[in-house]
């Protein structure tokens, strides 16, 4: 057990519509990760949040957005989803936000969203 | 930017065998090294890490050397068994700025008994 929760495990919903992904880090961690796992794609990073600001944006979709609110806890929406946005999203946290000797980043057991 | 190669797969071997899943990598800098496993229908979790040239990571009889000269950080196990079964992921992060983990695209290992 690594220590980060994601909520929900699976999720099944209909293109179009708008799902939100929640993420607890552990216990300590100022710093929070999204990512996608897809066949296609491998694994892509997506969003940042160190202490409630984002830190780092990579490829991350308009349709997508993510925040972290003051208790360290974050959500990543997903919105207009369509076939493709089906994936496995991973969060993952680490304590500090800027590199320190190769900090270990701890991930979640991902939510698995499936888009029909 | 950076980037990191992984030996394609997938990879089939015997019990007791010898493994060599090989990885290279792109950085500016100095980076740091990592190597993830993801048993089947769980999430990432770290095998191993080495954050300068020359550094040996090691964890459930893997492991794997930071070669700076050969930009390479090979995972290495000398008898594998079935529970090894799995994905593995090679992935660096900057060493100055970001944390943030640019993963190879990982090998499936299935271990037959």
């Amino acid at each position: 057990d690594s220590g980060v929760t994601q909520t929900p495990k699976h999720l099944i919903t209909a293109t179009g519509q708008r799902v939100t992904l929640r993420c607890s880090p552990r216990s300590g961690d100022l710093s929070v990760y999204w990512y996608q796992q897809s066949l296609d794609q491998g694994l892509q990073f997506l969003i940042q949040y160190y202490n409630g600001e984002e830190r780092a944006k990579g490829n991350i979709l308009e349709r997508f957005s993510a925040q972290q609110f003051p208790d360290l806890h974050s959500e990543l929406n997903l919105s207009s989803l369509e076939l493709g946005d089906s994936a496995l999203y991973f969060c993952a946290s680490s304590v500090a936000g800027i590199q320190l000797s190769g900090n270990t980043i701890y991930f979640g057991e991902g939510s698995w969203l499936t888009v029909v | 930017g950076n980037s990191v190669t992984q030996m394609e797969g997938p990879v089939t071997l015997s019990e007791e065998a010898f493994l060599t899943i090989n990885c290279t990598y792109t950085a500016t800098g100095y980076p740091s090294l990592f190597w993830y496993v993801q048993y089947p229908g769980e999430g990432l979790q770290l095998l191993l890490k080495a954050t300068k040239a020359d550094d040996k990571g090691s964890n459930k009889g893997f492991e794997a050397t930071y070669r700076k000269e050969t930009t390479s950080f090979h995972l290495e196990k000398g008898s594998v068994q079935v529970s090894d079964s799995a994905v593995y992921f090679c992935a660096l992060s900057a060493n100055f700025g970001n944390e943030k983990l640019t993963f190879g695209t990982g090998t499936r290992l299935t271990i037959i008994p």
